[in-house]
């Protein structure tokens, strides 16, 4: 079975602080991995993908995410959070190859940025 | 202005009607998509179209069927609907050449079903 699993529902930093969003996925073949964000009442942004070559990914607004052959893992990193940075955030696979565009996604991670 | 619109907002129908939800985008974009997203599940992929062609259908109902009248359209018409169908559905585009992993969303139209 082919699964991406974001194993925190929920996590809470004050601003200023570093976060680390967790995804890690079960996939047989070649991926294509994303990160998007949404805000209450909003639509998915899209943040950054990654395919192949150097695993660490640059997105907007600060954000970066880090891909694990090894660990299975794409996960998704901020070195200084604002309070605007808080979302739910969803881990995205798409299978490359072929004109399946499906994406699946995450439960998502419910990030609570305190001032 | 918004890149894709979705309308309406919000919906709301009772068991066994029958609604038809519009998306129009205006990125350019020859691939577009339908995602729905509930309290009971993730969010889950419904349809992809790719210059108005179906590509996947990942809905086991045919009371979900999508219409591609112009290639920057693809409305939803959904059928005898039922309690279940209650969810926000959102539409998506993306380019071909972004190998369909950068998509971008509407705001989504939310459906409540009586």
């Amino acid at each position: 079975t082919q699964t991406v699993s974001q194993s925190d529902a929920h996590v809470t930093v004050f601003e200023g602080d570093s976060v680390e969003l967790r995804c890690n996925y079960s996939y047989g073949g070649s991926i294509y991995l994303s990160w998007y964000i949404q805000h209450h009442g909003h639509g998915l942004q899209f943040l950054l993908k990654y395919y192949s070559g150097n695993p660490v990914v640059q997105g907007v607004n600060g954000f970066e995410a880090e891909f694990s052959k090894s660990d299975s893992s794409f996960h998704l990193r901020k070195a200084s959070v604002h309070w605007s940075d808080s979302a739910v955030y969803f881990c995205a696979v798409r299978e490359s190859g072929g004109s399946n565009a499906k994406l699946t996604f995450g439960k998502g991670t419910k990030l609570s940025v305190k001032s | 202005d918004p890149k894709i619109i979705q309308k309406p907002k919000y919906l709301v129908a009772v068991t066994g009607s029958e609604k038809i939800l519009i998306c129009e985008q205006y990125l350019g974009h020859n691939a577009m998509y339908w995602y729905r997203q509930s309290a009971k599940k993730p969010l889950e992929f419904m349809f992809s179209y790719s210059y108005q062609k179906l590509m996947d259908n990942q809905t086991a109902s045919s009371r979900f069927q999508p219409q591609s009248s112009k290639k920057n359209h693809l409305d939803l018409q959904i059928t005898a609907l039922k309690p279940d169908d209650s969810a926000t559905y959102f539409c998506a585009s993306s380019r071909r050449d972004s190998n369909y992993a950068e998509q971008f969303f509407g705001p989504g139209t939310r459906l409540t079903v009586l």
